[in-house]
């Protein structure tokens, strides 16, 4: 399947500072990337539909100017995560469409962020 | 309502023993597909298998089928043979309507536990 890298993996950062956090698609293009985030013991909850080009597309509740998304080629987005805080301390992972029969979402290893 | 429904939170399963994690769905879009997903501790999502709506037969991919019953709204997903390494959270998830690009719905889980 195709491969989708996350980076950094892991993040400890002090309160009030931002975080990038940036995923890409390793051996396709992919338009369209989404962001999601994960409590312990809980499934993913989407933020975020990245989409190259233009503005992402933020789900209710999840507050635009606190989660920055940029998708500025076809193999890379960004999440900044800023003035972070121990409640943004969480398991952030992305994933990238891999257009086909399936239309797979590829996930990225995803980013273990602590905010201290 | 729930769109994608798994009632197991936790199985556990003889090795070489097989499986059967439930999942049943919801939705009015007669395109759709539906996707399983491992998420072992390390917490990248490994994608599984995949069904579509319009698939005659059943998915099948190595040791993983998904008995498709589509009057019931269900997608299990079996696993033969278990091995230590299935141990693992699995989720499924549904793609509501055609096309790529399409945000996916994430059930609640199961950790499944593989007995040696």
């Amino acid at each position: 399947g195709a491969v989708v890298s996350q980076h950094p993996s892991r993040v400890i950062c002090k309160s009030g500072t931002s975080v990038k956090i940036e995923c890409r698609s390793l051996d396709f293009q992919a338009t369209t990337m989404f962001w999601y985030r994960q409590f312990p013991k809980q499934s993913l909850m989407l933020m975020a539909t990245s989409n190259e080009g233009s503005k992402a597309t933020y789900e209710q509740g999840v507050e635009k100017d606190k989660f920055l998304i940029n998708h500025a080629s076809l193999t890379l987005s960004t999440l900044t995560v800023t003035s972070a805080h121990p409640e943004d301390s969480s398991f952030y992972i992305c994933s990238a469409y891999e257009t086909g029969y399936t239309d797979t979402q590829y996930f990225g290893p995803g980013t273990r962020l602590t905010v201290l | 309502a729930q769109k994608i429904t798994q009632t197991q939170p936790g199985m556990f399963v003889q090795e070489k023993e097989a499986v059967t994690l439930d999942c049943t769905y919801d939705t009015s879009d007669p395109s759709y597909g539906l996707f399983w997903y491992k998420q072992p501790s390390s917490g990248e999502m490994i994608f599984l298998i995949y069904q579509g709506s319009y698939d005659q037969q059943n998915a099948t991919e190595g040791r993983y089928s998904l008995n498709f019953q589509k009057a019931r709204k269900s997608a299990n997903l079996v696993i033969s043979a278990s091995q230590l390494g299935d141990s693992a959270m699995y989720f499924c998830a549904m793609r509501e309507g055609p096309g790529s690009a399409r945000q996916l719905t994430f059930g609640s889980g199961t950790q499944l536990t593989v007995l040696p």
